[in-house]
């Protein structure tokens, strides 16, 4: 009874350096959500995957990428990492008919 | 444009007092608004949403469409109620949220 599983918990990164934030999910949901958390300015959603084989942009998605690998696995990936990238980012998921999210528990993620 | 503002950073209570944490949204259609919590190291959780009109653990929050508020109650705070809550609208399709920047509550026992 897992719900959503993201790893890394902690991660440190100097400036240009790569890395994937890996998230599944158990729950055969549909759609799929990065977030990053900052202090005073909430989650921004940086993509989403609304079903399988998609993905969008959110509000921030400059410097990142996605790939919904399978209906379970919605990765984030880092290609240049930059000290504005310093955040806690947070995996979601949602079936259509639930109103509410499920999160996972977090990466906290430390640009350098 | 949509947008939920949660006006205070940090709400600082006694245990036993009443607990109001603001929100207010803008958003042109029938606004879908919800409350999560965030307790200490764990990760955040659905508290409430209006759509479904309950309480949980003694919160409520009323959904006013003239005021364009959410705001979260509770007549009687509890230590363990201590956490940081995000008021969050339903917009843009594809369920996306939109989240304030939340309120960080804090009960003195």
């Amino acid at each position: 009874n897992a719900g959503v599983t993201q790893t890394p918990k902690f991660q440190v990164l100097k400036t240009g350096q790569s890395m994937t934030l890996q998230c599944a999910q158990d729950m055969n949901h549909n759609s799929m959500y990065w977030y990053r958390q900052d202090p005073g300015m909430g989650l921004r959603l940086i993509y989403y995957s609304a079903s399988e084989g998609t993905t969008d942009k959110g509000e921030v998605p400059n410097g990142y990428n996605v790939s919904r690998l399978n209906k379970r696995e919605f990765s984030l990936r880092l290609e240049s990492a930059a000290p504005s990238q310093t955040s806690v980012y947070f995996c979601a998921s949602i079936q259509e008919s639930n109103y509410g999210y499920t999160f996972g528990s977090g990466t906290r993620l430390t640009v350098v | 444009a949509q947008r939920v503002t949660q006006p205070e950073k940090l709400l600082s209570v006694f245990k036993g007092a009443p607990v109001e944490l603001k929100c207010n949204y803008s958003y042109s259609g029938s606004p879908e608004l919800f409350w999560y919590v965030q307790y200490s190291r764990q990760r955040l959780q659905l508290l409430l949403r209006h759509i479904s009109r309950e309480s949980i653990k003694g919160f409520t929050a009323d959904l006013n469409k003239g005021e364009t508020s959410f705001h979260l109650k509770k007549p009687f705070a509890q230590e363990e109620d201590s956490a940081m809550y995000y008021c969050a609208l339903k917009g843009g399709g594809y369920n996306k949220l939109i989240f304030g920047a939340g309120t960080r509550l804090a009960v003195h026992p």
